[in-house]
């Protein structure tokens, strides 16, 4: 265990579902962020929130809606999703956003969505 | 662009052998390369590198930063079953420091 928790592990959901992807960390850490993992690709950066703010929308498409209520609670809203969007999601947290906050990443276990 | 690049993509060895992966990269406003080991779905953190040519260790497991040349390797002795996995370099930089990832290195170790 990392001390990232996601929700769910698994997702299978319609081109019109919605529905919320949840992750927590309790690391005690700043910033929180969403990225996408595709076969042969590298991780993508969706988003980035720093101290409850939101610091980066990567061009992100609206379908994908994050949500920060807190420093250690991160949501990933989504609707009326494509084929395509079918990936892994990570979520991921760090003490901050540049210096003197240390960079290194601690991931979750991510949540492996499928868009039929 | 921020552009990190791993080679092999991947890779098939047996137990025993040592592999050297690498990574090399361009970004503006460097501030450390990280390597993680991604075994099902979370990467776990294995090394950060700031300095050049201070090797970091841990186990069998070994790495080093070539600033001026923007590069690093990972190096892995005596291989286990258990090291096969995605091995993802990634390096922080840019105007807002954020990690760029490289594709990721697929290590087989076969018994």
């Amino acid at each position: 265990e990392t001390g990232v928790t996601q929700t769910p592990r698994h997702l299978v959901m319609g081109m019109t579902n919605k529905k919320s992807l949840k992750c927590e960390q309790h690391l005690g850490h700043n910033a929180m962020y969403w990225y996408k993992q595709s076969a042969k690709k590298p991780l993508e950066l969706m988003f980035v929130y720093n101290f409850k703010e939101q610091t980066e929308n990567n061009s992100v498409p609206s379908r994908f809606s994050p949500e920060c209520p807190n420093s250690s609670h991160l949501f990933l809203h989504l609707h009326t999703l494509q084929p395509e969007d079918s990936a892994l999601y990570l979520c991921a947290s760090s003490q901050g956003v540049g210096p003197p906050a240390m960079p290194e990443a601690f991931f979750g276990q991510g949540t492996r969505l499928t868009v039929v | 662009e921020d552009k990190v690049v791993q080679s092999p993509l991947s890779l098939v060895v047996h137990e025993g052998d040592t592999v050297t992966l690498n990574c090399s990269y361009e970004v503006t406003n460097f501030r450390s390369l990280l390597w993680y080991k991604q075994e099902k779905k979370a990467p776990t953190f294995l090394f950060m590198l700031t300095s050049s040519g201070i090797e970091k260790k841990s186990g069998r497991l070994s790495s080093i930063l070539d600033k001026k040349e923007l590069f690093s390797i990972l190096n892995i002795t005596a291989t286990q079953t258990g090291d096969s996995a995605i091995y993802l370099c990634a390096v922080s930089g840019g105007s807002n420091y954020k990690l760029t990832f490289g594709k990721g290195t697929l290590l087989t170790v076969n018994p």
